[in-house]
């Protein structure tokens, strides 16, 4: 199995921040590398697809990077609604999908 | 707009089967893969496995001896069955489409249900 680590595990973060999470994995997976958003009692939410691909309607003031194994999250300028736990998946080794750990952004 | 809706029993006792389905509206059934994700309280997300409209499946293989999927495209709905639960399979569980991006290129989950909590206990 391919296996995502991301880091940090959680993060602490002002309102207007620039804040970068990272993923990797266990080998290459080219672009095959989405990102979700979860906020406390509801289902996630796609962000990015294909490591770097906005989905529609997601805020410019997310993006995404990377290749192979390494890829990062940022988060240009935080508002309040960012506050959430974020999770990468890879969708190279189909059918098995594997997800990160999860990163929990909060309010310092 | 697109939708998904799980639905099944809340409350499952250990050694017996889970059984959920997931009802897809706004749009067609077909033509996509559908799948099931789970989530442990507190913990993160696990595939489960996923079924296409036609019929063919791929199951996690940590859970492939338990599963089973089908599907419904006459009602739009797709289902879960997950055998001889324990304590372990408590979770929230959630049904999702599973799209690629291209001919060639990363799969993901552009739709999602809203989840529903399953608590094994006797």
């Amino acid at each position: 199995d391919i296996q995502m680590t991301q880091s940090p595990s959680s993060l602490s973060a002002s309102v207007g921040d620039r804040v970068t999470i990272t993923c990797r994995a266990s080998q290459i997976i080219s672009d095959y590398l989405n990102w979700y958003q979860q906020t406390p009692g509801k289902a996630p939410k796609l962000l990015i697809y294909a490591a770097s691909t906005l989905q529609s309607g997601v805020p410019s003031r997310f993006s995404g990077s990377g290749s192979g194994t390494y890829f990062t999250l940022t988060i240009s300028s935080l508002e309040p609604e960012d506050f959430a736990t974020y999770y990468c998946q890879q969708s190279y080794s189909i059918p098995m999908y594997t997800f990160g750990q999860g990163t929990k952004l909060e309010i310092k | 707009q697109v939708q998904l809706q799980e639905s099944g029993p809340g409350l499952v006792k250990p050694s017996e089967t889970l059984s959920l389905t997931c009802t897809f509206s706004g749009g067609s059934i077909s033509g996509y893969f559908w799948s099931w994700i789970r989530q442990p309280a507190g913990k993160g997300l696990e595939w489960i496995g996923r079924i296409h409209s036609s019929g063919s499946s791929n199951y996690s293989p940590s859970l492939k001896s338990r599963v089973t999927m089908s599907v419904d495209t006459s009602k739009r709905q797709f289902s879960l069955r997950l055998s001889s639960v324990t304590a372990a399979d408590t979770a929230v569980y959630y049904c999702a489409r599973d799209v690629q991006m291209a001919v060639v290129g990363t799969r993901y989950f552009d739709y999602w249900g809203q989840g529903t909590l399953v608590t094994v206990s006797s």
